[in-house]
């Protein structure tokens, strides 16, 4: 089953400039995670926002919750040639599984 | 430094043949896991562990099982290859199941069934 779903499924930039990918999810929440995935590699995490946190910020990330719209936000401020990648929203379920969306594709040019 | 190996990043199997994927952790994580990853579909749990000999299964364990006889070791088995399986298959582990935190991931294994 599909908890979270990111929007839009792909975003092309240019470097220096904001990007910003969406998740939504259906269920209630303790905690929501976004990854990151290089072409053909494994998930590396990123962040990790609390039901009770509305705002976290991690260096040049920022991630925002709102538990009401059963949302969530992750923005990468001055993005950079290297921040090309596959970014993942994922909510938590029982026995520490997650869930995860689909990604959003994200491609930075120089 | 945190790590997940998987033994494998690239197989080409025949259909019907019997397949292995393996992963180690040297973390001490109560919880592992294995997920499959297909253009479009993201990323579905197939089964996951939350202590040695115990397994639970995930999203779509159809066609396949595991064998968790060690802490550290998850292997995922494909009693009989078929060409449906062919996907981007990715192992994963966490501290505990109490508390979902972070997922450490493997680099993934590429499986192509013939």
């Amino acid at each position: 089953s599909q908890q979270g779903e990111e929007d839009p499924q792909a975003l092309s930039i240019q470097e220096g400039e904001n990007a910003t990918m969406n998740c939504s999810y259906k269920t209630s929440i303790n905690n929501l995670q976004w990854y990151r995935q290089n072409s053909g590699r494994g998930l590396v995490h990123l962040i990790l926002i609390r039901s009770n946190e509305r705002e976290k910020h991690s260096g040049r990330l920022r991630v925002t919750l709102d538990t009401s719209k059963k949302s969530s936000s992750l923005l990468i401020t001055a993005s950079r040639a290297a921040d090309t990648a596959s970014y993942f929203c994922a909510t938590d379920g029982s026995y520490g599984k997650l869930t995860f969306g689909q990604g959003t594709i994200l491609t930075v040019h120089p | 430094d945190v790590k997940v190996t998987q033994s494998s990043r690239y197989l080409v199997k025949r259909t019907g043949e019997k397949v292995f994927l393996e992963c180690v952790q040297d973390m001490d994580h109560e919880n592992m896991f294995w997920y499959r990853q297909d253009p479009g579909l993201g990323l579905r749990l197939i089964y996951f562990s939350y202590d040695v000999k115990m397994k639970e299964k995930g999203d779509i364990p159809e066609g396949y099982s595991v064998s968790r006889e060690k802490k550290e070791r998850f292997s995922l088995i494909l009693e009989s290859a078929s060409t449906n399986q062919t996907s981007m298959y990715l192992c994963a582990s966490s501290l505990w199941y109490t508390n979902t935190g972070e997922l450490f991931f493997g680099e993934g294994s590429r499986l192509t069934v013939l």
